[in-house]
């Protein structure tokens, strides 16, 4: 059965604190993606990367670092967090054209 | 970039009735077009897909059309039910990007 994970459910931070968020597939997919869900915004692309050290910024970059050392591990960074990062997070992966699995989020709340 | 389009936002039907949700696309290079649903408290999942080399595809109650021309695709619900209630979103992929619409929020009244 097809699995991707995140580290946390839910995760509460002061502001100014650094964050990571870990991503895990076990399908051997290529790509990765973070994206970032805000109620009426949709599913916004904050970085993706197409292979192990390779990364591309999605459309809301500003604030964000991601990391792949592994093919399996996708890491979302928020170097100095902020009430404005409050927000559901969601990691996916697939192989390139094809169906891309969710993991099932991360609540973010920065106070 | 890509930019996808979806309309409407909200759409509310009576349980029997169809539902129909539409996307644009703005990369002409788009070949894959998938359609995720969402309830609530969960992670988007796929419900059907289709390709730029095909015109329609059919699930049972679902379907989805895609005229690469126009460069706009929809999903078509039929005989919906309550269970239907979800947020729909589109989205568009080149390879390995995927960009996706801003959500459909569907409410099925019994």
């Amino acid at each position: 059965d097809v699995k991707v994970t995140q580290s946390s459910r839910y995760l509460v931070k002061r502001t100014g604190e650094k964050v990571f968020l870990e991503c895990v597939q076990d399908m051997d997919h290529e790509n990765m993606f973070w994206y970032r869900q805000d109620p009426g915004l949709g599913l916004r692309l904050i970085y993706f990367s197409y292979d192990v050290k390779m990364k591309e910024k999605g459309d809301i970059p500003e604030g964000y670092s991601v990391s792949r050392e592994k093919k399996e591990r996708f890491s979302l960074i928020l170097e100095s967090a902020s009430t404005n990062q409050t927000s559901m997070y969601l990691c996916a992966s697939r192989a390139p054209n094809t169906e891309a699995f969710f993991g099932q989020g991360t609540r973010l709340t920065v106070v | 970039g890509e930019n996808v389009e979806q309309h409407p936002s909200t759409l509310s039907v009576q349980e029997g009735d169809s539902a129909v949700i539409k996307c644009t696309y703005s990369d002409s290079a788009s070949n894959y077009f998938p359609w995720y649903k969402q309830e609530l408290g969960k992670r988007p999942q796929l419900i059907i897909d289709i390709r730029s080399n095909v015109g329609e595809k059919k699930d049972q109650r679902i379907a989805v059309t895609l005229n690469k021309t126009a460069k706009h695709f929809s999903l078509h619900i039929t005989e919906t039910q309550p269970e239907d209630s979800a947020v729909y979103f589109c989205a568009a992929s080149r390879y390995s990007t995927l960009t996706f619409g801003k959500g459909t929020m569907l409410l099925v009244s019994p």
